[in-house]
């Protein structure tokens, strides 16, 4: 079976300063795992993914993620965060069996 | 190339009726997936087609249905609509079925039911 828990439902920074939003999951086997972007009323975007190749995945808009498996981990982070950060985040495992667990979702607000 | 298509983004239904909504996924993909986005359950994973096939549901009752044509386009059918059912229904294409490969995401459909 396959579970996706995100840490946090709300994260608040400063402009400028990192950002850091948890995932944990587990899983039976290898997955995928996602990092997706929700601006408000609008789809989902792809953020980064790893499919077992490096562990630490590089994204779009300078976030990245690092795979650890020993604490089934996949944690997202931004150096400095901009205002335009401010979004609601998924962490997302895909796997066999053609199913797709989201997690709750962190909503980052961006402090100016 | 063209995005992920849902139609239509908005409606407004009453209980009792049904409503059916439209998928054309990205030029190439065969895969497309189902979700239903509410404040209080989060995204939920509703079904998955691959060539034509339901591969895998989540657990929603029979009322939620959906189909995928040959050209890759998908619908879902929901029937005897209850007020729990407002909700904004997401599609996503993927290149390959099986769970590894990334979403692409339209802007969904959002469901009011009165």
């Amino acid at each position: 079976a396959q579970s996706v828990t995100q840490l946090d439902s709300h994260v608040s920074v400063s402009e400028g300063t990192p950002v850091l939003l948890r995932c944990n999951y587990s899983s039976s086997y290898s997955p995928s795992l996602f990092w997706y972007v929700q601006h408000p009323n609008k789809g989902l975007q792809l953020l980064l993914k790893y499919t077992s190749a490096a562990t630490l995945v590089k994204g779009i808009n300078g976030f990245e993620a690092e795979f650890k498996k020993s604490e089934t981990s996949f944690h997202l982070t931004k150096p400095s965060a901009h205002m335009s950060d401010a979004a609601e985040y998924f962490c997302v495992v895909r796997g066999g069996g053609f199913k797709t667990i989201f997690g709750a979702g962190t909503r980052l607000f961006v402090k100016a | 190339k063209a995005g992920v298509t849902q139609t239509p983004r908005y409606l407004i239904k009453t209980r009792g009726q049904q409503v059916t909504l439209s998928c054309s996924p990205i030029s190439g993909h065969r895969s497309v997936s189902w979700y239903q986005q509410t404040p209080g359950q989060g995204l939920q994973f509703l079904f998955e087609y691959f060539s034509e096939t339901q591969r895998n549901k989540g657990n929603f009752p029979g009322r939620f249905s959906g189909r995928q044509f040959s050209n890759s386009r998908s619908e879902m059918n929901v029937s005897t609509l209850e007020l729990g059912d407002s909700a904004l229904y997401l599609c996503a294409s993927s290149l390959v079925g099986g769970g590894t490969g990334e979403l692409f995401f339209g802007e969904g459909s959002r469901l009011t039911v009165l």
